[in-house]
């Protein structure tokens, strides 16, 4: 089943922060997080494995939450260049390598 | 190296037609996988491979079939192409499955079906 994201779609200033969240009715065994420019393919940013892990790429985190299911997207200081729809997808412990991807969140910054 | 490659980049069918989709890998990855992208519905999984020779179903493997005769290549078939199947289509490749492996996605393919 297709993890949820929320929200579908975010615009912020230059330097405001976001979160986006994913979450999914199964018990998961990764959660991986992707960027996608219009009209680019997904480039990849983090992956997560372990219930409670928290990553961090530039200023860009993420953290999993296993129990609950879910993983949040942290965004900080937001710039122009994290525009992009962002994508999670899941890994359930029932089907690794199968990895299922949410509708994702469109991210706008302006100036 | 060259990465994921997609060929063709872009293509026009009509109703009926049928067309072979190729995704190159030279990673030596062991798994490639097949997404369709609509508007608004993210990346749904077509189909995937574990290994050269094997294949399974994704989320929405209705209409396609695909093959792995060797490691490097994925190919996409539709047999009879349908309007519904208009979309962009995009090849990933990871080393491995699970753990901290990520997925390398190709350039994608347009595919508009008349």
């Amino acid at each position: 089943q297709q993890p949820v994201q929320s929200p579908q779609a975010v615009i912020l200033r230059e330097g405001e922060d976001a979160v986006i969240n994913c979450s999914s009715s199964k018990a998961l065994y990764s959660v991986h997080w992707y960027r996608q420019k219009h009209g680019e393919a997904p480039v990849f940013l983090m992956i997560l494995l372990k219930g409670g892990e928290q990553k961090g790429h530039e200023k860009i985190s993420a953290s999993f939450n296993e129990k609950k299911q879910q993983s949040s997207l942290y965004l900080t200081a937001s710039q122009l260049s994290y525009s992009g729809t962002y994508f999670c997808g899941t890994e359930t412990h029932s089907s690794a390598s199968k990895i299922i991807f949410g509708s994702g969140t469109r991210l706008s910054i302006r100036p | 190296n060259a990465g994921v490659t997609q060929t063709p980049k872009f293509r026009v069918l009509k109703t009926g037609q049928s067309m072979t989709l190729l995704c190159a890998q030279d990673m030596n990855h062991e798994y490639m996988y097949w997404y369709r992208q609509d508007p608004g519905m993210g990346l749904r999984l077509i189909h995937y491979s574990v290994g050269e020779g094997t294949t399974a179903k994704g989320e929405v493997p209705d209409g396609y079939n695909v093959s792995r005769l060797k490691k490097q290549n994925f190919l996409l078939g539709l047999e009879s192409a349908a309007p519904s199947q208009t979309s962009v289509y995009f090849c990933a490749s990871s080393p491995l499955a699970g753990g901290y492996n990520e997925q390398f996605f190709g350039p994608g393919t347009r595919l508009t079906v008349l």
